[in-house]
């Protein structure tokens, strides 16, 4: 059974710092991984897919990386604002079925 | 071009009624996914509908059910209501089984079950 781990749990910085967050996951044998975001009582909003082959994908300000072989990968946010306070969750996609298995989230706080 | 809805955005039942959730995808999706996001477990995956057809349903009993319309819209049913199944209910939708599988969520709909 995939087991999908994100830390930290929480994460508060001063607006204008890099964010770094964390994604692990137990079987390397992935289909694509994708990065979302949840602001309080609402749904999710896609970030970024990584497909297995691909070892990064960038929107705007956004950075994901992805290393199977070591069940990781990284999301880093440059220049932090305020409006980037959310919830962020890693989801797996294995290769024989369509359905995604969730970390927890990382909750952060960009602080003005 | 609309995103993926949902409804209705709140549903207010009591223990061992019948609840009712519909999803519309967008254009295009022929995929269908139920995920629920109760208090404290995280998001856990219900049930899959590709083209039509049920291809895949997570650990959830069978009072969870549901089906796909042949315009690719979804229906989720919740029968013999239990104050446990109060969560927020996620619809995705995707491409379909010939494409990488990028999932895009509706808004959710709050169940809280009295």
């Amino acid at each position: 059974k995939q087991e999908v781990t994100q830390i930290p749990a929480a994460l508060s910085v001063p607006e204008g710092e890099n964010l770094v967050l964390n994604c692990s996951f137990t079987d390397s044998a992935i289909y694509n991984l994708q990065w979302f975001r949840q602001d309080p009582g609402k749904g999710l909003t896609s970030l970024l897919l990584i497909q297995s082959s691909q070892r990064e994908q960038t929107s705007g300000r956004l950075n994901a990386s992805l290393d199977k072989s070591s069940g990781r990968s990284t999301l880093y946010i440059a220049a932090s604002q305020p409006g980037d306070s959310a919830t962020y969750l890693c989801a797996v996609s294995p290769g024989y079925d369509y359905k995604l298995s969730f970390g927890a989230g990382t909750t952060v706080t960009v602080r003005a | 071009e609309a995103g993926v809805t949902q409804s209705p955005t709140h549903l207010i039942k009591t223990r061992g009624q019948q609840a009712t959730l519909r999803c519309s995808p967008i254009s295009g999706h022929t995929s269908v996914y139920w995920y629920q996001q109760a208090l404290g477990l995280g998001l856990q995956f219900l049930l899959w509908y590709d083209e039509g057809e049920e291809r895949n349903r997570g650990n959830f009993p069978p009072r969870f059910s549901g089906r796909q319309f042949p315009n690719y819209s979804s229906e989720l049913n919740v029968n013999a209501l239990e104050l446990e199944d109060s969560a927020l209910y996620l619809c995705a939708s995707s491409l379909g089984t010939n494409s990488y599988n990028e999932q895009f969520f509706g808004p959710g709909t709050r169940l809280t079950v009295l």
